[in-house]
């Protein structure tokens, strides 16, 4: 199976901008969660996506926002871009086995805001 | 409150020499608890997960963690390092029932000396 997918992978903005991102999951995976990776913060959870409903939500000002489509993908969208949201931004998929549930990470987008 | 904290932000060891990354939690009851690797400018893969079947969990590349309820401990460890092995580690927790919100400890970075 093809991993997780994200795109674009580099973005150069500059402040009071909007960025959409974008996030294919892994084929029949139906949850998709997004984080923030920055030096400063680390790894950051933003929001949590299922079956086009978002189920859960970290501590991010409104200007965050994502959605679901009916395939699955996600994407999210910053929107007054700030410097402070450089960053990369990772998108992950999971699966319920019976093992328990597993994300799976693509390989991320790095926002640059000028 | 709940947290992961990882002990040590910077392990340096040589070739062919053990590896520990240490990983304490603070949780009211057992969460899930995961580690993921990190190599640079890629996204994150995950190397082990401690799903209650077993205390000792082993993981891709030789690497396995012991999780310990009474110290509520979650270290990584792996015998021999290898030069491939110098990336950063995360310690990861889910508190909320659910493995697809994940809470991520600040991260290891491990060096690998020839």
């Amino acid at each position: 199976k093809a991993g997780v997918t994200q795109t674009p992978r580099y973005l150069i903005k500059t402040r009071g901008q909007q960025v959409t991102l974008s996030c294919s999951p892994i084929s029949g995976h139906r949850s998709v969660s997004w984080y923030q990776q920055t030096p400063g913060q680390g790894l950051q959870f933003l929001f949590e996506y299922f079956s086009e409903t978002q189920r859960n939500k970290g501590n991010f000002p409104g200007r965050f926002s994502g959605r679901q489509f009916s395939n699955s993908r996600s994407e999210m969208n910053v929107s007054t871009l700030e410097l402070g949201d450089s960053a990369l931004y990772l998108c992950a998929s999971s699966s319920r086995t019976g093992g328990g549930e597993t994300q799976y990470f693509g390989p991320g987008t790095r926002l640059l805001v000028l | 409150a709940q947290s992961v904290t990882q002990l040590d932000s910077h392990v340096s060891v040589s070739e062919g020499t053990p590896v520990l990354l240490r990983c304490n939690y603070s949780s009211s009851y057992s969460p899930s608890l995961f580690w993921y690797v990190q190599h640079p400018n890629k996204g994150l893969q995950l190397l082990l997960k401690y799903t209650s079947a077993a205390t000792l969990v082993k993981g891709i590349n030789g690497f396995e963690a012991e999780f310990k309820k009474s110290e509520t401990s979650f270290h990584l460890t792996k015998p021999s390092a290898h030069m491939s092995d110098a990336a950063e580690y995360f310690c990861v927790v889910s508190f909320s029932g659910s493995a697809r919100q994940l809470t991520f400890g600040s991260g290891t970075q491990l060096t690998v000396l020839p």
